[in-house]
């Protein structure tokens, strides 16, 4: 089954450090890639998305994810995290054989520790 | 920047009653979608709507959950009789694929059931 695969469900970090947040999907097709995040209480915010061109997407807020096709995956990373990147983030995909439904993975909770 | 906008923000109401959920989607998106998060639990898509009908639907969206796009800036989402499980925040999305693909959210209506 089509499925998008968040493994990490909750990461507690301290500050300064850097995070890699997995995703995995299970798709055929071209895929479109997205991470959302949700601050506490708020509502999803697009962090960035990929398409097509360069795998390497660099989003808001200094978060960059790099589309690896060979491991049906789009990692999340941030070179040293911040009290306020405390939140949930999801990975979401688009797939032509899946037609404009957008799914998303299970979330993962950041917690990052001041 | 666009803005989805979903009223209320937040509705309580007692088992067996019908709501309905509004959302105002972005002017020119012709592609729109509600989707549920159960506290704790991943965003699941519910209902997929383009060309003034249904064009997906997920299993939760059963013959208790209808929507409509009454006229042309509203979209809305009816559960007929609702239940305990229907306890959720309900997000609206509008997409347009011309622009990039990325979906925009509202701010979401959370629903008490009691």
């Amino acid at each position: 089954a089509q499925s998008v695969s968040q493994h990490n469900h909750h990461v507690i970090l301290s500050e300064a450090a850097s995070l890699e947040l997995g995703c995995n999907y299970s798709y055929g097709g071209t895929v479109n890639l997205f991470w959302y995040v949700q601050y506490p209480g708020q509502h999803l915010q697009l962090l960035l998305k990929y398409f097509s061109g360069d795998p390497l997407v660099k989003g808001i807020k200094g978060f960059e994810a790099e589309f690896i096709k060979s491991k049906f995956s789009f990692n999340l990373r941030k070179p040293s995290v911040q009290w306020s990147d405390t939140a949930e983030y999801f990975c979401a995909v688009i797939s032509n054989n899946a037609g404009n439904m957008l799914t998303f993975g299970g979330g993962t909770r950041l917690m990052v520790k001041p | 920047e666009p803005e989805v906008t979903q009223t209320p923000s937040h509705q309580v109401t007692q088992m067996g009653q019908e709501v309905i959920l509004r959302c105002v989607p972005i002017s020119n998106h012709l592609y729109f979608y509600w989707y549920r998060q159960i506290l704790g639990q991943k965003v699941e898509f519910l209902v997929s709507f383009y060309n003034n009908e249904i064009s997906e639907k997920s299993e939760i969206f059963d013959d208790q959950f209808s929507v409509e796009r009454p006229d042309g800036s509203n979209f809305t989402l009816k559960i007929r009789s609702t239940k305990l499980e229907d306890s959720a925040m309900y997000f609206c999305a509008s997409h347009m694929p011309a622009t990039g693909g990325s979906y925009t959210f509202g701010s979401g209506t959370r629903l008490t059931v009691v």
